[in-house]
């Protein structure tokens, strides 16, 4: 079945140690997303890429990068993790960026910062 | 600014209907969408309108109202497992995501 693959599901971290989250769909789609979500809050475009063009929201920390090697795959890398990036990270996929075009989105990775 | 409002959590009896409501304010439209997240879970793609009125499919439908920046997500027949949070979503004019905060439905025996 074709699907967005996120791993680790769960990652523990120590503060400021960096950490890398990965994720790869075998949907060949042309756009990916990160986003960052927190308890009973709406999920946070944090990144996107289209193709290989990188977006980044203005509001999107430095600390936070991220790495699109290929279609298939996309990282997020958090540099200095602190107490405050403990959240969902969700990775998404989309065909490509018209309005009809909805997301899939991966299981997610749940970020624990001690 | 821009913003998707939901009410924040409903309560509902298996095998009633329920109605859970969206109104946004955006920079432009192209389309509002529902997706449906299990605690824990990833969000699962629902439904999507561009066009006004009612979008059927199986126990759920989806109406929208352009005009009245309105939306609404009709359950029918709720079983248990539909308790989850239902996040209402707009794309606005450079096709970006806008999510609203979600509704807690839960339902009670």
């Amino acid at each position: 079945d074709a699907m967005v693959i996120q791993n680790p599901r769960y990652q523990v971290t120590q503060f400021g140690k960096p950490v890398t989250l990965s994720c790869s769909q075998t949907l060949n789609h042309n756009v990916m997303y990160w986003y960052q979500q927190k308890s009973s809050q709406a999920p946070k475009l944090l990144f996107h890429y289209y193709d290989k063009d990188f977006n980044n929201e203005a509001d999107t920390p430095d600390n936070f990068q991220s790495r699109r090697p290929n279609t298939s795959f996309c990282f997020l890398d958090i540099r200095s993790p602190g107490l405050g990036d403990a959240a969902m990270y969700l990775c998404a996929t989309s065909r490509d960026a018209t309005g009809g075009s909805e997301q899939f989105f991966g299981p997610g990775t749940r970020l624990t910062v001690l | 600014g821009q913003n998707i409002d939901q009410p924040t959590e409903m309560t509902a009896t298996e095998g009633a209907i329920v109605q859970i409501n969206c109104t946004y304010q955006t920079s432009g439209f192209n389309g509002l969408f529902w997706y449906q997240q299990h605690a824990g879970e990833a969000p699962t793609f629902l439904s999507y309108n561009v066009l006004d009125g009612l979008e059927e499919k199986g126990r759920f439908s989806s109406f929208l109202s352009r005009s009245k920046g309105y939306s609404y997500l009709l359950l029918k027949e709720l079983q248990m497992k539909d308790s989850a949070s239902y996040l209402c979503a707009v794309k606005d004019s450079n096709y970006q995501l806008i999510w609203g905060a979600g509704t807690k439905l839960i339902i009670k025996p």
